[in-house]
């Protein structure tokens, strides 16, 4: 068992709907999650991060915890094309990052 | 400001070859990690600084591999030998203690190419 696990996609959705991208990890103890939006080409960047059960909003997106069931999600509101990304979820670990594979979004005008 | 910053971005060698890759972190992060990426797969880590000393290598990582932040500051991180399995993404990150270690912040990358 991959220690993050995501659905690798693509997940299309139409501009302006909400996207909903999941994963689960297999660590009972982690405390921290993280997830990355990576442009193709480019390099992984944060936009949201989350240690308490729950929901955490940030303008469009909203990351949501649920350590006893050992899943964190992302929320995209009223998405958009320029959101069409690869997102990738990541867990903290003895300093360090623990990556999933990613999701591809693809929002379509 | 300054994000982090990676030199070079891209780095095309023959295999056998040795390579340099710098990195600059965040001015007032003291933590600066290595990962490296292959296509369709997330970043791996590969080793981390806090200051000048390395606190972890993965056990995955060849002693072809090293890595050096002498001063605290920039770091490099030099492939021996190289071969055509070395071909990824090298990505940097930096974070900072007095936040949170797992803040991290990633710079553009080195993309390595080995023919």
């Amino acid at each position: 068992q991959k220690e993050v696990e995501q659905n690798s996609g693509p997940l299309s959705v139409p501009e302006g709907a909400i996207a909903s991208l999941n994963c689960t990890y297999s660590d009972r103890g982690s405390q921290s999650f993280f997830w990355y939006r990576q442009y193709s080409g480019k390099s992984p960047e944060l936009i949201m991060f989350i240690y308490s059960n729950g929901d955490k909003e940030d303008g469009r997106f909203t990351a949501q915890l649920n350590k006893a069931s050992q899943y964190v999600s992302l929320l995209i509101r009223d998405s958009q094309p320029s959101d069409s990304a690869t997102y990738l979820c990541a867990v903290g670990r003895s300093d360090k990052l623990i990556f999933g594979t990613g999701t591809r979004l693809q929002v379509f005008p | 400001d300054t994000g982090v910053s990676q030199n070079p971005r891209h780095k095309i060698t023959k295999r056998g070859q040795n390579v340099t890759f710098r990195c600059d972190p965040i001015s007032e992060h003291n933590r600066l990690y290595w990962y490296r990426q292959t296509l369709g797969q997330g970043p791996e880590f590969l080793t981390y600084f806090q200051n000048e000393a390395q606190l972890e290598k993965s056990r995955l990582l060849s002693d072809r591999f090293s890595a050096e932040r002498p001063k605290g500051s920039f770091s490099t991180l030099e492939i021996q030998r190289t071969e055509q399995g070395d071909s990824a993404m090298y990505l940097c990150a930096s974070s900072s203690l007095s936040r949170s270690s797992y803040e991290q912040y990633f710079g553009p990358g080195t993309r390595l190419t080995v023919t």
